[in-house]
């Protein structure tokens, strides 16, 4: 199975801050992961595929980017709303596995 | 609009067996693959099994081979989880996603979830 390492597990960061979380893939997944955005009580959502497209919809302070088997997702301004937790997918191979998520706060 | 709606969660004993539906909308539902995912109270995310677009492949995570089936329905617009077996360990919040037409690829909608208590 493939492993994905996030890190760091949770961060706090000032509004306006540029925030990056990092994912590592156990073995090469070229290109074939996937960014969702989960804040509490909701279903997640994909904010990027494919590394480094960004789903229709997502404002653009969001970006992707990486292949092999480091991946990066930033928020280039933080944003009150961008509190959540966000978690990194590997869909290069079954089983289709997650990273441990990241918990973005205010500080 | 895509709408995923669940249904059918709830509390059951150890041992025991429900079956979670999920109604899909505003799309072409015959040409995508469907995913379950769940996620444990606190926890993260963990892929349950995935269905291909006209249900000839299944796939499971080994937690639940074996006791749990996914089927889907392209005539009713529906995917479903049959789960058997329950253990407490299966206690989640289940999501139902599409996928894209291909069974490997990213979850691009999301239900809004399910809970599933296993529980004496």
């Amino acid at each position: 199975d493939i492993q994905m390492t996030q890190s760091p597990s949770s961060l706090s960061a000032s509004v306006g801050d540029r925030v990056t979380i990092t994912c590592r893939a156990s073995q090469d997944i070229s290109k074939y992961l996937g960014w969702y955005q989960q804040k509490p009580g909701k279903a997640p959502n994909l904010l990027i595929y494919d590394a480094s497209n960004l789903e229709s919809g997502v404002p653009s302070r969001f970006s992707g980017g990486g292949s092999g088997t480091d991946f990066t997702l930033t928020i280039s301004s933080l944003r009150p709303e961008d509190i959540a937790t966000y978690f990194c997918q590997q869909y290069d191979d079954l089983p289709l596995t997650f990273g441990g998520g990241t918990k973005v706060e205010i500080k | 609009e895509v709408q995923l709606v669940e249904s059918g969660g709830g509390l059951v004993q150890p041992g025991g067996s429900l079956r979670l539906s999920c109604a899909a909308s505003g799309f072409t539902f015959s040409n995508y693959a469907m995913t379950w995912v769940r996620q444990a109270p606190g926890k993260g995310l963990e892929w349950v099994s995935t269905i291909s677009s006209n249900a000839e492949s299944t796939h499971y995570a080994d937690s639940v081979k074996g006791r749990f089936t996914i089927s889907r329905d392209n005539s009713r617009n529906t995917v479903s989880l049959q789960m058997n077996s329950l253990r407490a360990e299966d206690r989640a919040v289940y999501y139902c996603a599409k996928l894209s037409p291909v069974i490997l690829g990213p979850f691009d909608y999301w239900g809004q979830g399910t809970p599933v208590t296993v529980s004496s």
